[in-house]
């Protein structure tokens, strides 16, 4: 089985300034991994995934985010936040054998300030 | 392309009363997913569905049910409401494949007094 822990649950970063989200994960097979973007009262869309090849993933909004293996981490960076930005952001895991099931972490909550 | 759409976006239900969240995509897509999510808690698996008429149950199935007659609709039924029933709901659908990503719905945020 999967698991996914994100160690901040809350981020207040300034306008303009970087940012790191933090995710790690467990699995004892090859996962995909993904980072969702939640905005106040909507779903959840995606920001990026990771499937396979280059670590350093794109994704949009400026955003990207490095697979470690080795750390079993995916950590999501802008090298600088706007307003726009403030959202609850959400790694997610899933098995590569598996058809079905991704399980999502707790989330951040990055709160930007002017 | 209207992607997922959800109903009601809001409702209070009354302790052991029954209801019906409505989830329809227009993507044609194989898979339908239902999540509840709970402040810190992230999302949580409820049921799924990989076509029509198949369907299997999630991380939190108990007091709910689904059923899948047809690729776009997959609907939440609630027989008994309870409060720690209260939570948003996200309907999500993915193509089929391992490694797609999900589209989600707006949410229904359900209150249970």
């Amino acid at each position: 089985a999967q698991s996914v822990t994100q160690l901040d649950s809350q981020v207040p970063v300034f306008e303009e300034a970087p940012v790191e989200l933090r995710c790690n994960y467990s699995s004892s097979v090859s996962v995909y991994l993904f980072w969702y973007v939640q905005y106040p009262n909507q779903g959840l869309q995606l920001l990026l995934k990771y499937l396979s090849g280059s670590t350093l993933v794109k994704g949009i909004n400026g955003f990207e985010a490095e697979f470690n293996k080795s750390q079993t981490s995916f950590h999501l960076r802008k090298p600088s936040v706007h307003i726009s930005d403030t959202a609850e952001y959400f790694c997610a895991v899933k098995a590569e054998t598996s058809y079905d099931k991704v399980i999502f972490g707790p989330g951040t909550s990055l709160s930007v300030i002017p | 392309n209207a992607g997922v759409t959800q109903t009601p976006k809001f409702r209070i239900l009354k302790i052991g009363q029954s209801m019906t969240l409505q989830c329809t995509q227009d993507m044609n897509h194989n898979y339908m997913y239902w999540y509840r999510q709970d402040p810190g808690m992230g999302l949580k698996l409820i049921y799924y569905s990989v076509g029509a008429g198949i369907t299997d149950k999630g991380e939190v199935p108990n007091g709910y049910n689904v059923s899948r007659s047809t690729t776009e609709d997959f609907p939440l039924r609630l027989e008994l409401a309870a409060p720690s029933q209260t939570s948003v709901y996200f309907c999500a659908s993915s193509p089929q494949g391992r490694n797609n990503e999900q589209f989600f719905g707006p949410g229904t945020r359900l209150t249970v007094l």
